[in-house]
């Protein structure tokens, strides 16, 4: 149980296009969701956190007008990096979790490559 | 500020070897502990997890964590590791009121067949 389902696993995308990436929890109901980057040989650097039906948390740093979160349902957060440039290419990881005293769940990442 | 920090960047054992990787954590009350493994083109999954009780926790594949409270420490420990084992390890910590959990910086093992 508890899977997490991240798609697509990986983009290759010219520069300035925006990319949409789905994380869906599969067989249990997420009242969280949080989105990761991870860069080569570096830690998971949280970018945000988000709730259904609310807005989300952004962590200090991340611009939230260029990575747009969206937790419309209980299994369903998006994230959509917008005119995207070369250095927003890098590894990117959502999980989710049931509730606050629960271990986060990880998708399979997803591998974004701006040209 | 809360942090989770791991000492060892990269660890090489030969099978067989016994396994100890460091993991401590600064929060100002109560901590859940987790350790995560993400073995080559993965996902992160759960090893272990730490919420109260018995501080010697074990979880799959043979690992266990002791939490040591006098410490700060949550090490993780296998005493005899398999070249299977050869994955990036991640400890992981969120304070008991919520919150977003923090990740150390992650030790790679590599165990040599």
């Amino acid at each position: 149980g508890a899977v997490v389902s991240q798609h697509p696993s990986r983009v290759i995308c010219k520069s300035g296009t925006s990319v949409k990436i789905e994380c869906r929890s599969l067989d249990f109901q997420a009242t969280t969701m949080f989105w990761y980057r991870q860069f080569p040989k570096k830690s998971l650097m949280l970018m945000a956190t988000s709730n259904e039906g609310s807005k989300a948390t952004y962590e200090q740093g991340v611009e939230k007008d260029k990575f747009l979160i969206n937790h419309a349902s209980l299994t369903l957060s998006t994230l959509t990096v917008t005119s995207a440039h070369p250095e927003d290419s890098s590894f990117y990881i959502c999980s989710a979790r049931t509730g606050m005293d629960q271990p986060q769940h990880f998708g399979d990442g997803t591998r974004l490559s701006i040209l | 500020a809360q942090s989770v920090s791991q000492h060892n960047h990269h660890v090489i054992l030969s099978e067989a070897a016994s396994l100890e990787l460091g993991c401590n954590y600064s929060y100002g009350g109560t901590v859940n502990l987790f350790w995560y493994v993400q073995y080559p083109g993965q996902h992160l999954q759960l090893l272990l997890k730490y919420f109260s009780g018995d501080p010697l926790v074990k979880g799959i594949k043979g690992f266990e964590a002791e939490f040591i409270k006098s410490k700060f420490s949550f090490n993780l420990r296998k005493p005899s590791v398999q070249w299977s084992d050869t994955a990036e390890y991640f400890c992981a910590g969120v304070g008991n009121q919520g919150g977003k959990l923090i990740f150390g910086q992650g030790t790679e093992l590599s165990v040599k067949p």
